[in-house]
């Protein structure tokens, strides 16, 4: 089955820039859409097609898709951006998540 | 607004069964693919099931083909989820989640509802 792999853990500094792997295979002809869940709150949509913010979505979220690996990146880190963060593609007809990737901001 | 309202979770014994509910609102429900994905306690997501706009297509992750079943009514804008032969490994917050794009395939999980909690344990 198909697998994608993220970092389990992401720490950054307030005001920095912060960047998320997911790595699977030819990962690059898939989109990816990513998500982020805060403590006690359902995912939220934050980048989808690679690339894509949806409405609402700050433009310090950001994301690329390209041969194995996929990067979300946020620019100038805020403390309210510190949640866990999962990749999502599609292998045929089945969803995939990855792991998750927690964010610290400190 | 756009909103996704679940319900059905408990507590059930193993072997039991159980039907989940989604009742969705602020959107043309009937041209929107709709899926059902969960999350067992300090876990990621899990990918459960996806059913097409009209019900033509529907889909399972192996962890739940045949024992679960995922339907819709579009005329009360319902999604459901029927689950049967469960064990304590599909305990889990269940959420309802709709596809971004209309009439569309392999879509992102645009909004979700808040969950249900299911609970299976003797």
């Amino acid at each position: 089955s198909y697998e994608l792999t993220q970092p389990p853990s992401v720490s950054v500094s307030p005001g920095q820039s912060a960047s998320i792997t997911c790595s699977g295979d030819k990962l690059g002809d898939k989109y990816i859409s990513w998500y982020q869940q805060k403590p006690g709150q359902s995912p939220v949509l934050v980048i989808h097609e690679d690339t894509k913010r949806p409405t609402g979505i700050p433009e310090r979220f950001s994301a690329s898709n390209s041969g194995n690996t996929a990067t979300l990146t946020i620019r100038g880190t805020q403390s309210m951006d510190e949640a866990d963060y999962y990749c999502q593609a599609w292998d045929s007809t089945t969803g995939v998540f990855g792991g998750g990737t927690r964010l610290t901001v400190l | 607004d756009v909103q996704l309202v679940e319900s059905g979770g408990g507590l059930v014994k193993p072997g039991e069964s159980l039907r989940l509910s989604c009742v969705a609102s602020g959107f043309s429900f009937s041209h929107f693919g709709m899926n059902w994905v969960r999350q067992a306690p300090g876990s990621g997501l899990e990918w459960v099931s996806s059913i097409s706009a009209g019900s033509s297509h529907s889909y399972y992750a192996d962890s739940v083909k045949g024992r679960f079943t995922i339907s819709r009514d579009n005329d009360k804008n319902s999604l459901f989820l029927q689950m049967d032969s469960l064990t304590d490994e599909d305990t889990a917050i269940y959420y309802c989640a709709k596809d971004f794009r209309a009439s569309s395939s392999w879509n992102a999980f645009h909004v979700w509802g808040q969950g249900t909690l299911l609970t299976v344990s003797s």
